[in-house]
């Protein structure tokens, strides 16, 4: 596609739930990273593919979040037992290889409820 | 490691005035340098970048030069507009490897009429 994609838009659950948060990336590029955006702050790292391997994984805040790239191109964001402190707008990017410029989607926003 | 320092917001102007916003940076290696913007209810979009010492990057009237001495890339705009009105980021990415982009908090910009 022309530019990132990120499915849904919107998602609100309930605590304790289970939630999966989807990322099409621009076609061709090998680098995809998610970052989470809370109210007021700027994008916090979560985890960066290069590839279908997860290349860094140090922003991941506990292991109720877990990321797959298996094909290479979209990824899925998952969080298990999902709590209030989650709610944020989840962010994904892509970059193609050799540049330095990352293209964000519009975001989900997750509101845990 | 490295991070992105940023004045916080917001800031307030009229419409015409000019506009400061600073940024620096702390990196272990030698990164390329980014404003991203984010409009009300939209998503990150790159406003300009530099990637090495001494480049300027401009769009749209704005205008930021890398400055290795100062590690800085502070972002100017000499008459600002009601369009305008966003939360303005600076990020930086090392280049080479596999990298993230590290973002500051962001400065809200407020320009009334």
């Amino acid at each position: 596609g022309a530019g990132v994609s990120q499915t849904p838009s919107n998602k609100v659950t309930e605590k304790g739930k289970y939630v999966e948060l989807r990322c099409d990336p621009i076609s061709g590029h090998t680098a995809l990273y998610w970052y989470r955006q809370s109210l007021g702050q700027g994008p916090e790292f979560l985890i960066y593919f290069q590839g279908t391997g997860a290349a860094d994984d140090s922003g991941l805040p506990n292991d109720r979040f877990f990321a797959v790239r298996p094909e290479g191109s979209v990824s899925t964001l998952k969080i298990q037992r999902t709590e209030r402190g989650d709610s944020a707008v989840y962010l994904c990017a892509s970059r193609g290889q050799g540049s330095t410029e990352a293209f964000f989607g519009q975001g989900t926003r997750l509101t845990v409820v | 490691g490295d991070s992105v320092t940023q004045m916080e917001g917001p800031v307030t102007l009229s419409e015409e005035a000019f506009l400061t916003i600073n940024c620096t940076y702390t990196a272990t290696g030698y990164p390329s340098l980014f404003w991203y913007v984010q409009y009300p209810g939209e998503g990150l979009q790159l406003l300009l970048k530099a990637t090495k010492a001494d480049d300027k990057g401009s769009n749209k009237g704005f205008e930021a030069t890398y400055r290795k001495e100062t590690t800085s890339f502070h972002l100017e705009k000499g008459s600002v507009q009601v369009s305008d009105s966003a939360v303005y980021f600076c990020a930086l990415i090392l280049t080479g490897g596999y990298q993230k982009v590290t973002f500051g908090i962001g400065t809200k910009l407020q320009v009334i009429p």
